[in-house]
Parts: structure tokens; C-alpha cells; sequence
């Protein structure tokens, strides 16, 4: 059963512009939403955070934008660089065991 | 501090052979992880350990088994690979289940194929 479905598989983007990557929840359980973005070769790693309290977290050219009665949120990223060509995943997580569930991921690439 | 290290970086496997993929984090972290990443799929659970000498089931757990005897070292066994398995292994590790001592530091991954 996947709890965490992410929105769209990949991404081109221009440079300067923005990127939105969008995701939908299903367990009501869950309280914190991470952000994580994987370069290629590399391991994941925390980019930014959010819990369902807050309807919008910003940190840099990076939002979170969160919806509780829709159960969605998804990533910003404004300005978008080449540099941030990666692999991003949402995912959600609650007390109650405190496993992470991800996304699918979204393979964004920003061209020059 | 070299935070979470996998080993090894590559194996390959024969269908039925046996592996073990060590992780160790020098985070003085209680939570760790393995999960596999494969095409489309995310990264999924395969098993986790609240705290030394703790195991748990997470998605995808059939096929594999864990074991933490020591607070640093989080070991993944395969007994008999099968093709399926072929995949890239990560590992994690965090303070905390949840929140903002959750969050998870990941290993480098291992590449594992199954022919």
C-alpha cells in the first residue's frame, strides 16, 4: 500500500524558473512531512521539513507549501539552478513507530 | 566523524549465494535502517531497529534479516539472492523516530546485482 504518492516522475525546468513537485498523503496519522534530495551516487538527505500545523515553510529558494484538509504539500523551488538537478522524495512520518514513508521520487533536471 | 559507512560499495551475486552488508554510524544514533531504492519504486523499508539488540519489519522485509548486537552497526543478511534483490541498498540512521531529531543521515549505498 503506498501512503505517500508523488507527482510527476520527472522534471525539466528552465534555469530561473520554478519547479513544483507535488505530494498526496493517505495515512491522517502522520505528523511531520520531510523533504529529501538524493545526487546522483549519493545517499538522500534531509532538505527541508514540515508539520501539518504550518501551512508553509520557507528556507531560501525552498517552500513547502501544505494543505491538512486536502492532504497534500508539495515542493517549491524557486530561481531553480543546474545545481539543483537531483532526485527529489517526499515522505511522511508519524510517533507511532516513527517509520519514514516516501514518495516515489521526482528526477528534476534544470537546464542552462 | 564519518557519519554512516556501507559496506562493501559493490557486490555482485550468483542466484542462492549469501551476503552481508554491514552499516556502521559514529552519530551515537539509536534508530537505524536498511532500505532498497529501485527505479520508480522510491525507497522502500526493509527493516529497522529502535535501539541495540531491537529488530522490526518494515514494507519489504521477506527474503532478508537484520541484526543489531551493537549500537553502531546495523548488519542486512541476504541467505539465498535471488535476481529480484538485484537493487541499491541504503542505510540510515537518526536520533529520533520523528520530528526534528528524526531526521535520517544516509549512508552512501551499496549496488548489489543478482544474476
Amino acid at each position: 500500500q503506498q501512503q505517500v504518492k508523488q507527482s510527476p516522475q520527472s522534471l525539466i525546468v528552465q534555469k530561473g524558473g520554478i519547479s513544483i513537485i507535488n505530494c498526496a498523503y493517505e495515512n491522517t496519522a502522520f505528523d511531520y512531512f520531510p523533504w529529501y534530495q538524493q545526487f546522483p551516487g549519493k545517499g538522500p538527505a534531509l532538505l527541508i521539513a514540515i508539520r501539518p500545523d504550518v501551512s508553509e515553510k520557507k528556507e531560501g529558494r525552498f517552500t513547502i507549501s501544505f494543505n491538512k484538509s486536502a492532504k497534500q504539500f508539495s515542493l517549491h523551488i524557486m530561481d531553480s539552478q543546474p545545481g539543483d538537478s537531483a532526485t527529489y522524495f517526499c515522505a511522511g512520518t508519524s510517533n507511532q513507530g516513527g517509520k519514514l514513508i516516501f514518495g516515489q521520487g521526482t528526477e528534476l533536471s534544470v537546464k542552462p | 566523524n564519518a557519519g554512516v559507512t556501507q559496506t562493501p560499495k559493490f557486490r555482485v551475486l550468483k542466484t542462492g549465494q549469501s551476503m552481508t552488508l554491514l552499516c556502521a554510524q559514529d552519530m551515537n544514533h539509536e534508530y537505524m535502517y536498511w532500505y532498497r531504492q529501485d527505479p520508480g519504486m522510491g525507497l522502500r523499508l526493509i527493516h529497522y531497529s529502535v535501539g541495540e539488540g531491537t529488530t522490526a519489519k518494515g514494507e519489504v522485509p521477506d527474503g532478508y534479516n537484520v541484526s543489531r548486537l551493537k549500537k553502531q552497526n546495523f548488519l542486512l543478511g541476504l541467505e539465498s539472492a535471488a535476481p529480484s534483490q538485484t537493487s541499491v541498498y541504503f542505510c540510515a540512521s537518526s536520533y529520533s523516530g520523528t520530528g526534528d531529531l528524526g531526521e535520517q543521515f544516509f549512508g552512501p549505498g551499496t549496488r548489489l546485482t543478482v544474476l
